[in-house]
């Protein structure tokens, strides 16, 4: 199995306050992902990490920031949860960028639940 | 027109059964993977594959780039199969990962 490991796996937490997801990898992979996955809409791809610091948006990137300090970490924060932001959050990691050539490996999943 | 479209939506076999899910899409790529979402769970990557076929136990995935299709098959199938089955392919049209809506599988004993 690929060492990607996501925290924290559940969470509740109140309208307006802050959150903050960890991916862990130990693979060693550029590329990392932050998808959100939500019923009728499947997965949809909020940031992206092509390395060190340097980080894109995705397709459903508003409220969402992420940080990249180093290989291993990607990290989501919501600055101000909503509760549209309910949901369960997916990681993903690749060698390659989209995964062209090489495997795709996803998290855990972490649920995020906002009253 | 979905860019990729994934079939049947729902599928329900008896324990033994030989299972066909369908990958269909429009866009190019040059590879396409197969993915296993327990209810509840995580998202695990199954195959990757970019022609032919590739078999592990009881899975078999195969591709045919020309027709843009994919098909992902369960021999014998067994209740810890039931699960969500997701294409995910790279487009190389759109620069990004385009994922099916998704095939529930049910295994009744």
């Amino acid at each position: 199995d690929a060492g990607i490991t996501q925290s924290p796996r559940h969470k509740v937490t109140e309208t307006g306050t802050p959150v903050t997801l960890r991916c862990h990898q130990t693979e060693n992979h550029r590329y990392m992902y932050w998808y959100r996955q939500d019923p009728g809409h499947g997965l949809r791809l909020i940031h992206y990490s092509y390395g060190v610091k340097d980080t894109d948006k995705g397709e459903v990137s508003d409220g969402y920031s992420v940080s990249r300090s180093k290989t291993e970490d990607f990290l989501l924060t919501l600055e101000s949860a909503t509760s549209s932001q309910t949901s369960v959050y997916f990681c993903a990691i690749s060698s390659d960028w989209l995964a062209n050539t090489g495997e795709l490996f996803f998290g855990e999943g972490s649920r995020l639940t906002v009253l | 027109k979905n860019e990729v479209e994934q079939s049947p939506q729902n599928l329900t076999a008896q324990e033994g059964e030989f299972i066909t899910i369908n990958c269909s899409y429009s866009v190019g790529i040059s590879a396409l993977h197969w993915l296993q979402q327990h209810p509840g769970g995580g998202i695990v990557s199954l195959f990757m594959l970019s022609s032919g076929k590739k078999k592990h136990g009881r899975l078999i995935a195969t591709i045919n780039i020309q027709e843009k299709h994919s098909s992902l098959h369960i021999t014998a199938s067994h209740p810890r199969d039931s699960a969500v089955y997701i294409c995910a392919l790279p487009s190389y049209n759109t620069d990004k990962l385009i994922f099916g809506t998704g095939t529930r599988l049910q295994v009744f004993p």
